[in-house]
């Protein structure tokens, strides 16, 4: 595609449901990274994915968020037995080996927990 | 332990004129720089970046600036458009590590 794409855009859990957000990367792009976004601060690293393998999941703040992309493409973030905290927007970026200094973002995904 | 101080919230400048945004870090390590401009309720967008071997970089109206030994990172826009209103985030990579950010700085180009 032309360009890194997220769904769902917007998402309202129940506290304690599980949620999964969805990444699609640029074609070709063999990093893929996630982020978590609070209100008023920048982007914090989640984890990092080269093709199908998880090389960082430093940043992932419990184990209740967990990460895959099985086949080097698609990306998917699972967050179980949500907390209010967890509400943020989740970024999703991916880069090129020619340029795996720049990251391109999608629009990334708003989660609210109630 | 902040490694990045963006510590302007927020800027005002009149359209024509320049913006200048600024960034403060502490790791020695950082290499490479950047700059992303983002816009409501989209995610950040590439804008500009520089590595630790320069001291400028720039394209169009955008100039970043890097002072290793103040541990420094200006982004200068000239001259300034309605359309750059975003909210800007200075970026940092050190080798493997994944990309750090600033808080963000909120630019209002007023015409």
């Amino acid at each position: 595609g032309a360009g890194v794409s997220q769904s769902p855009r917007y998402k309202v859990a129940k506290r304690g449901q599980d949620v999964a957000l969805r990444c699609d990367p640029i074609s070709g792009h063999v990093s893929l990274f996630w982020y978590q976004q609070a209100l008023g601060q920048g982007p914090e690293f989640l984890t990092y994915f080269q093709n199908e393998a998880q090389l960082d999941k430093s940043g992932l703040p419990s184990d209740r968020f967990f990460a895959e992309r099985p086949e080097g493409s698609v990306s998917t973030l699972k967050i179980q037995r949500t907390q209010q905290e967890d509400s943020a927007v989740y970024l999703c970026a991916s880069s090129s080996p020619r340029e795996q200094e720049t990251q391109y973002f999608g629009p990334g995904t708003r989660l609210l927990v109630l | 332990d902040q490694q990045v101080k963006q510590n302007s919230p927020s800027l005002s400048v009149q359209e024509g004129r320049i913006s200048i945004l600024n960034c403060d870090y502490t790791n020695s390590m950082f290499d490479y720089f950047l700059w992303y401009k983002k816009y409501p309720a989209e995610g950040p967008t590439f804008l500009i970046s520089i590595s630790s071997i320069k001291d400028k970089n720039e394209d169009g109206r955008f100039t970043v600036f890097l002072n290793k030994s103040a541990k420094h990172l200006s982004l200068h826009i000239v001259p300034s458009q309605p359309g750059d209103s975003a909210v800007y985030f200075c970026a940092f990579l050190s080798g493997n590590t994944p990309l750090v950010f600033g808080k963000g700085t909120r630019l209002s180009v007023i015409a």
